[in-house]
């Protein structure tokens, strides 16, 4: 079955801390991608970063970057410095070969000042 | 970028009546659309996916005669709530996949709907 697993219903960050949003996934394709997206409070789906199955190397994008252990099926998501802006609600997704999007349950992340 | 756009961006509406909303892609061509719901603090539900000039495939438990969708044109696809009832409040998302295997999709905003 494929599936996208978010264990963590919510975190809560100091300012300036960096923060790990964990995101497992199961599937069998060879060939599939990995998405991020960050919705705040005003509801539009914003597109952070994208890994794909063969990339060699980590994706990263300013703050953003993805720590991707295929070996484990892990590919979470990391944000440097974590600013007041950042609190919203984190959704990872998972793109196998036919092109639908699997959606994980999300975390709500909430910066501290 | 891709820009998709939807309105109306909220919607109340009295139980009983149907509501639609229209989703629009506005630089680019969108042949497949897909059309999402989501409530509060749950993740994306994918309800349908509307494609140009044919008949939508709806997702398992979706019921088709509740929620129409029509994509007459290359750049508009509409969701039509028929008969609207509070359980059908939510938040609707509509959009368009990217060209390639990399891309992400491309989001509309959103339309809120409540019914009373």
């Amino acid at each position: 079955a494929q599936k996208i697993t978010q264990t963590q219903p919510g975190m809560f960050v100091q300012e300036k801390e960096a923060v790990t949003l964990d995101c497992t996934y199961d599937t069998s394709d060879p060939s599939y991608g990995l998405f991020w997206y960050k919705q705040p409070s005003s509801g539009e789906m914003i597109f952070l970063i994208y890994q794909g199955s063969y990339d060699q190397q980590n994706a990263t994008e300013g703050r953003y970057s993805l720590n991707f252990q295929k070996a484990r099926k892990s590919a979470n998501l990391v944000i440097s410095a974590s600013q007041l802006g950042d609190s919203a609600m984190y959704f990872c997704a998972m793109r196998p070969s036919n092109y639908q999007l699997i959606w994980g349950a999300g975390t709500k992340l909430i910066i501290k000042p | 970028g891709a820009v998709v756009s939807q309105h109306p961006s909220w919607v109340i509406c009295k139980s009983g009546t149907s509501v639609k909303i229209e989703c629009r892609s506005l630089d680019f061509q969108a042949t497949t659309m897909f059309w999402y719901r989501q409530f509060p603090k749950q993740s994306l539900m994918l309800m349908a996916t509307s494609n140009e000039g044919s008949k939508a495939t709806y997702e398992q438990g979706v019921e088709k005669d509740k929620f129409l969708i029509n994509h007459a044109s290359l750049t508009l696809s509409t969701l039509t709530v028929t008969s609207a009832h509070p359980e059908d409040s939510s938040f609707y998302i509509c959009s368009a996949p990217g060209l390639a295997f990399t891309d992400t999709q491309y989001f509309g905003p959103g339309t809120r709907l409540t019914v009373l």
